[in-house]
């Protein structure tokens, strides 16, 4: 069974730096897909950015970006020129069916 | 519009009692998804449903009962209601089974409905 680990139950970041949210997955599969999720306190699941085990260039949406590892099973994100409004939980998933992490709360210092 | 509405977002219930959940998406999905999420934030998944047929019922117990009038509605019945049942669920669609970046299928969430059983 696949499994997703998020290591950081916390992180905490000052407005406008960057933090880097770390997630490792374990899986028998060549070809799968990874996500990050945002969860706000409004509870709302907001999906943030995805990639295809396969691509070889890590995926980027604005200000939000992926170090995709294959080999190492590890797919962080970044997050640039963070903003007040990123203050979130951070979920990692594996898998077209999301195989979710326990997620990282991020907290935005302003 | 919303377009994965749940109702209701949040209920208070005592054990023993039998609660539903509704689900509607208008969105023109074929599958809908019902997950868990308990207190300690785990998000997983319960059940999947592609054109009002169960496709994935991931060990839940008996007590839950997902029902697919149509593929624009998947209900959540809860019978017999437990403390441990407590939790945010989820009700979710995509247009095809299953979350494919490569083809832009994603699967969208509703905002949840908190459940307490006290």
């Amino acid at each position: 069974a696949q499994t997703v680990t998020q290591s950081q139950p916390e992180m905490s970041v000052q407005e406008a730096e960057t933090v880097t949210l770390s997630c490792t997955y374990d899986t028998s599969e060549s070809d799968y897909y990874l996500f990050w999720y945002k969860q706000p306190p409004s509870r709302q699941m907001i999906l943030v950015i995805r990639q295809e085990a396969y691509k070889q260039q890590n995926a980027t949406e604005n200000r939000f970006s992926v170090n995709f590892q294959k080999a190492a099973k590890s797919f962080s994100l970044k997050i640039s020129d963070s903003q007040l409004g990123d203050a979130a939980m951070y979920f990692c998933a594996y898998g077209n069916m999301l195989t979710f992490g326990g997620g990282t709360r991020l907290m935005v210092k302003p | 519009d919303t377009a994965v509405s749940q109702t209701p977002k949040y209920l208070v219930t005592q054990m023993g009692n039998d609660k539903s959940i509704k689900c509607e998406q208008n969105l023109g999905h074929d599958t809908m998804y019902w997950y868990k999420q308990d207190s300690k934030k785990f998000l997983k998944i319960m059940f999947s449903y592609n054109n009002k047929e169960l496709i994935i019922n991931e060990t839940v117990p008996n007590r839950f009962s997902p029902k697919s009038p149509d593929k624009a509605h998947l209900n959540l019945h809860i019978n017999s209601l437990e403390l441990g049942d407590s939790a945010v669920y989820f009700c979710a669609s995509s247009q095809d089974l299953g979350a494919h970046p490569h083809s832009g299928n994603t699967i969208y969430f509703g905002e949840g409905s908190w459940l307490t059983v006290v």
